[in-house]
């Protein structure tokens, strides 16, 4: 079956600009998880939604970014004014049901760099 | 600081050897995950242990979990050229058990 889809693959912009980044999580999965990996670094966890809300926004690195998911599936992380440093892979993954111990089904990942 | 953090950062190894990767965590977990991770893209769950489990085994891969020394070590026996990838570890935090945490991985390389 489909897995974890993401859009763009990547994505180049101007310092100043924003950006959208798109998730599709696997068709059933109510949880879904957006990360952040810088170069040579490991995950940075960002945000979990469960459903359309989000209960846990604690990993957003500032009030530039914010995330949104609609009718319980795609899900769009959205950078404003986005600065050199926001440059990393942005990965998503999703799970049938929220909990660690259910198994993350991760995304290739979109690709950002900030020129 | 990271939860969970890999050693060696960097291994490298001739095809058919072992390899075993270890990763330390600072808090008490309900379980314990491997991912694989090839060119900096989407990762690939490999095994989960749960904190009440010592080891586990999948193909070839062996996974224990010492809970009182918090760490755990991942071999990947009879190594193969396509193992090449870097391995990460990610816990979770008793009581939040939907964030996982990271730590830096290691960055495996099989020679053929």
């Amino acid at each position: 079956g489909a897995g974890v889809s993401q859009s763009p693959s990547n994505k180049v912009t101007e310092k100043g600009k924003d950006v959208e980044l798109r998730c599709d999580p696997i068709s059933g999965h109510t949880a879904l998880y957006w990360y952040r990996q810088s170069l040579g670094q490991g995950l940075e966890f960002l945000i979990y939604f469960q459903g359309n809300s989000a209960p846990d926004k604690s990993g957003l690195p500032s009030d530039r970014f914010s995330a949104e998911r609609t009718g319980g599936s795609v899900s769009t992380l959205t950078i404003q004014r986005t600065q050199q440093e926001d440059s990393a892979v942005y990965l998503c993954a999703s799970s049938p049901d929220p909990g660690a111990q259910e198994t993350q089904y991760f995304g290739p990942g979109t690709r950002l760099l900030v020129l | 600081s990271q939860q969970g953090e890999e050693d060696p950062q960097a291994l490298s190894i001739q095809e058919g050897e072992n390899a075993t990767m270890n990763c330390s965590y600072k808090t008490s977990i309900n379980n314990l995950q491997w991912y694989r991770q090839n060119s900096g893209r989407g990762l690939v769950h490999l095994i989960l242990i749960r904190s009440n489990e010592r080891e586990k085994h999948s193909g070839r891969l062996r996974v224990t979990l010492d809970t009182s020394k918090k760490s755990s070590s991942l071999l990947i026996t009879a190594s193969r050229a396509a193992d090449t990838a870097s391995y990460f570890c990610a816990t979770d935090k008793k009581g939040s058990n939907y964030k996982l945490t990271f730590g830096k991985g290691t960055l495996l390389t099989v020679n053929p």
